[in-house]
């Protein structure tokens, strides 16, 4: 079993629907990270949380440290939004080391 | 500035060529990590410095070869690779030693081995 299990692994929707993408890991953490991955390579960090909820622009994310799970949220997509969108767990006894989930590929049609 | 800075973007080699990827950032990071990630897969990490050391080495094989001359730049020496290394190499950065240690990613070198 994966330290770090996403899902679901692909996930297409429509524009304009609520999109939801589910974290779940078995470490201990210090943080978890949601990434975002778009098609030619490059990573950007959309948001690292410990605690509670975040929220950037039509983005969400909320984790829940006892019950080890953190979604991630898309309001109102777009198809600008298809992506791989990667959540990572940062360990909490080596804050250099991270554990990433396999990644969930979202296609939004327009 | 919050750029990581990898190049060449595109590496074509042969498999008895020596070639080299560099990653560079100006943020002030003294940890910086290389990842392998093959398609459809999350990145897998190989080598991670911390204050120029190298602190993880997840066993990989010596034909790759870091170097972090200085706190700013982290190299990849590469050496007789196989076509199975073909992946796109991941450099990031981040400041270690903080709770929340957000890794900012460069755009990554697409290598293709022949």
């Amino acid at each position: 079993k994966n330290e770090v299990e996403q899902s679901p692994q692909n996930l297409t929707a429509q524009e304009g629907e609520f999109i939801t993408i589910n974290c779940s890991y078995s470490v201990g953490i210090s943080a978890l990270h949601w990434l975002q991955q778009h098609p030619g390579g490059g990573i950007v960090s959309l948001f690292m949380l410990s605690s509670g909820k975040k929220k950037h622009g039509r983005l969400i994310a909320t984790i829940n440290i006892q019950e080890k799970h953190s979604s991630l949220h898309i309001t109102a997509s777009h198809p600008r939004d298809s992506a791989v969108y990667i959540c990572a767990a940062l360990l909490a006894y080596n804050n250099n080391d991270m554990r990433f989930g396999a990644g969930t590929r979202l296609t939004v049609k327009p | 500035d919050t750029e990581v800075t990898q190049t060449p973007k595109h590496l074509v080699m042969g498999m008895t060529n020596k070639k080299s990827l560099k990653c560079e950032q100006h943020m002030g990071h003294r940890a910086m990590y290389w990842y392998k990630q093959k398609a459809k897969k999350p990145p897998e990490l190989m080598f991670v410095y911390s204050y120029e050391k190298l602190s993880i080495n997840e066993s990989v094989p010596s034909r790759f070869s870091p170097e972090c001359p200085n706190s700013s730049l982290l190299n990849l020496h590469l050496h007789a690779l196989q076509p199975e290394d073909s992946a796109l190499y991941l450099c990031a950065s981040s400041q270690p030693g903080l709770a929340k240690n957000i890794q900012y990613f460069g755009a990554g070198t697409r290598l293709s081995v022949l």
